[in-house]
């Protein structure tokens, strides 16, 4: 089975642009959640998505956007970038039964900005 | 604010040596869930626990969970190289498992 995949890999960006990162969630998962990873902040959650609605919200300006896809595939904007959006961008997947289950984390994307 | 406190930050060790790594919150939760993760990866699932004073192992790691689900701890026995990374602490909430609120980590580096 293959597991959680994003693209791209990799991103540099300048300040004041928009970004879309993606998430190819493992086979059979409904469940997609956003964090973002920084050296200060560690991990913090961003959003979930399930069956195509927001499930669940972290405390993120308006500038960080997602959707979900009836395939269960994700994507995640960010207008009007700054500075310290520079972050490791992480998707996990899961069931998204009520207990959840577990969650399985993709490579991550990382976004630089300049 | 960070909900989740992990001693120590970083901790070098020799291979062979035994260590623990706490992870503390003035909050409860339904589940917590231990992680590692290496340079370039996302983190791995380790563990879930979810009952108070629960104490699971997985060969030479020993997971034990809070009585008040406040608090668990990580101890690793002998140590190997294959062990270094960051060690990473996630609690849900009740209704909401898949919003993790992670721990602030800790850097474990094992030596020959």
């Amino acid at each position: 089975k293959a597991g959680v995949t994003q693209t791209p890999r990799y991103l540099i960006k300048t300040r004041g642009q928009q970004v879309t990162l993606s998430c190819s969630p493992i086979s059979g998962h409904r469940s997609v959640s956003w964090y973002q990873q920084t050296p200060g902040q560690g991990l913090q959650f961003l959003f979930e998505y399930f069956s195509e609605t927001q499930r669940n919200k972290g405390n993120f300006p308006g500038r960080f956007s997602g959707r979900q896809f009836s395939n269960s595939r994700s994507e995640m904007n960010v207008s009007t970038l700054e500075l310290g959006d520079s972050a490791l961008y992480l998707c996990a997947s899961s069931l998204g039964t009520p207990r959840g289950g577990t969650q399985y984390f993709g490579p991550g994307t990382r976004l630089l900005v300049l | 604010t960070q909900l989740l406190e992990q001693s120590p930050q970083f901790l070098s060790i020799q291979e062979g040596e035994n260590l623990t790594v706490y992870c503390n919150s003035s909050s409860v939760f339904s589940s917590l869930q231990w992680y590692r993760q290496e340079p370039g990866e996302g983190p791995v699932l380790l563990v879930t626990v979810v009952t108070g004073g629960e104490v699971k192992k997985l060969k030479r790691l020993t997971f034990q969970f809070g009585d008040a689900r406040k608090d668990s701890s990580l101890h690793i026995t002998a140590a190997q190289p294959g062990d270094t990374g960051l060690y990473l602490c996630a609690g849900a909430y009740t209704g909401t498992a898949s919003k993790l609120t992670f721990g602030t980590g800790t850097r474990l580096q094992v030596t020959l």
